[in-house]
């Protein structure tokens, strides 16, 4: 079974900086997405980025790139010139290329963005 | 721009009580899912619908009962409430979950309590 770890259960960081947040999976698999969610205050959960296992280019989204290193299983989420508002848990997932729907989630790393 | 709707957002119900979440989508999504959120856990899986007609479980089916009345609604039922069940739950929906990189559009969460 894929599992998703996510080895900061806190960060933080100044507004304007930047900051990486972790996340690692276990899979035998080769076709594969991985994605990062963010869930504010409010609850929801936002998509943040998405990454096809089968692209080497790292996806990039305005001020959120990932760092995928598919051999290292490592998947992190860089956000850059921070903002007060990015302040929220951001969840790490990855799902199965094939016909399994599952979407397995990381605990989760609360970000706080200092003034 | 309402996306995914859950009610009620709040609730508290007492051991062996009996409730139904709702969950509606707008976006003429395929798929719908439900998922529960307990602190340092993560978001887990409770059961999903591929599509109008089906339902299927996730990782932690166990107490819960679901419903695809249509393809815009899925409602969660817990016919039995125990403290157990206490948590954030979410309901989701995506376009399909074999296509793609099936992006999910989650709901703001309900919030249920059992005494």
């Amino acid at each position: 079974a894929q599992t998703v770890t996510q080895s900061q259960p806190e960060m933080s960081v100044q507004e304007a900086e930047t900051v990486t947040l972790s996340c690692t999976y276990d899979t035998s698999e080769s076709d594969y997405y991985l994605f990062w969610y963010k869930q504010p205050p409010s609850r929801q959960m936002i998509l943040v980025i998405r990454q096809e296992a089968y692209k080497q280019q790292n996806a990039t989204e305005n001020r959120f790139s990932v760092n995928f290193q598919k051999a290292a299983k490592s998947f992190s989420l860089k956000i850059s010139d921070s903002q007060l508002g990015d302040a929220a848990m951001y969840f790490c997932a990855y799902r199965s290329g094939g016909s399994n729907y599952k979407l397995t989630f990381g605990k989760g790393t609360l970000l706080t963005v200092n003034p | 721009n309402a996306g995914v709707t859950q009610t009620p957002k709040f609730q508290v119900l007492k051991t062996g009580q009996s409730m139904t979440l709702q969950c509606a989508q707008d976006m003429n999504h395929n798929s719908m899912y439900w998922y529960r959120q307990d602190p340092g856990m993560g978001l887990r899986l409770i059961y999903y619908s591929a599509s109008e007609g089906t339902t299927d479980k996730g990782e932690v089916p166990n107490g819960y009962n679901v419903s695809r009345l249509n393809k815009r609604e899925f409602s969660l039922r817990l016919e039995s409430a125990a403290p157990s069940q206490t948590s954030v739950y979410f309901c989701a929906s995506s376009e399909a979950f074999t296509v793609g990189a099936n992006v999910l559009t989650f709901g703001a969460g309900s919030r249920l309590t059992v005494l």
